[in-house]
């Protein structure tokens, strides 16, 4: 069964701190995954990865994709209370182009 | 540009009943994507409309439909409404990879 497992499920650190989210899949076909956050209301695109390797930027946030061993990554650096949100991760399959969400890691930044 | 647009943003219904939601899409955006949002099984990809066709289809009942018009504006329907139904329904508007949500409107079904 396809499905897509982020990890961990919740998260609190302070201020400054640098974490890593987790987001890994189990999918036939492949196409992409996508990292969004979703803080009180609809979410927000971050970042998209088709090729492995390939790190992707914007400002404090990294992502990068792993296609042999099925996972992604979301790095925060510098975390501010502004980056408290649900980060969801999402893959896109090229057989019917589904999207498929992970569950979504809580992260809670303390001043 | 103005962002995208849901309506209406709350809506209360029965079991039974039919509803329509609208999106309005940035203007220039062609793809629109529905999705349903829940506390139990989360963010649920329902359909994509692309230039006036359904272009990908989530697996959810033939009682969720959509269309597009030519003004790329979407509207969801779903008939025979169940308690289930009760979520927030987003819809996204893309141009190349990066995807715009509205709001959402929440439908209660009761």
């Amino acid at each position: 069964e396809d499905k897509v497992v982020q990890s961990p499920l919740s998260l609190v650190v302070h201020e400054g701190d640098t974490v890593t989210l987790n987001c890994s899949y189990e999918v036939t076909n492949f196409r992409s995954l996508l990292w969004y956050k979703q803080e009180k209301k609809a979410p927000t695109f971050l970042f998209m990865l088709t090729s492995s390797g390939i790190e992707k930027k914007s400002g404090r946030l990294s992502s990068i994709l792993d296609k042999k061993e099925l996972f992604s990554i979301l790095n925060i650096t510098a975390t501010q209370t502004g980056d408290s949100a649900v980060y969801l991760c999402a893959v896109i399959q090229y057989n019917n182009n589904d999207m498929r969400f992970g569950a979504g890691t809580r992260l809670t930044v303390k001043p | 540009k103005a962002g995208v647009t849901q309506t209406p943003r709350y809506l209360i219904k029965t079991r039974g009943q039919q509803v329509t939601l609208s999106c309005s899409p940035i203007s220039g955006h062609r793809s629109v994507s529905w999705y349903q949002q829940t506390p139990g099984q989360g963010l649920q990809f329902l359909f994509e409309y692309f230039s006036e066709t359904q272009r990908n289809k989530g697996n959810f009942p033939g009682r969720f439909s959509g269309r597009q018009f030519s003004n790329s504006r979407s509207e969801m329907n779903v008939s025979t409404l169940e308690l289930g139904d009760s979520a927030l329904y987003l819809c996204a508007s893309s141009q190349d990879s990066a995807q715009y949500f509205g709001p959402g409107t929440r439908l209660t079904v009761l």
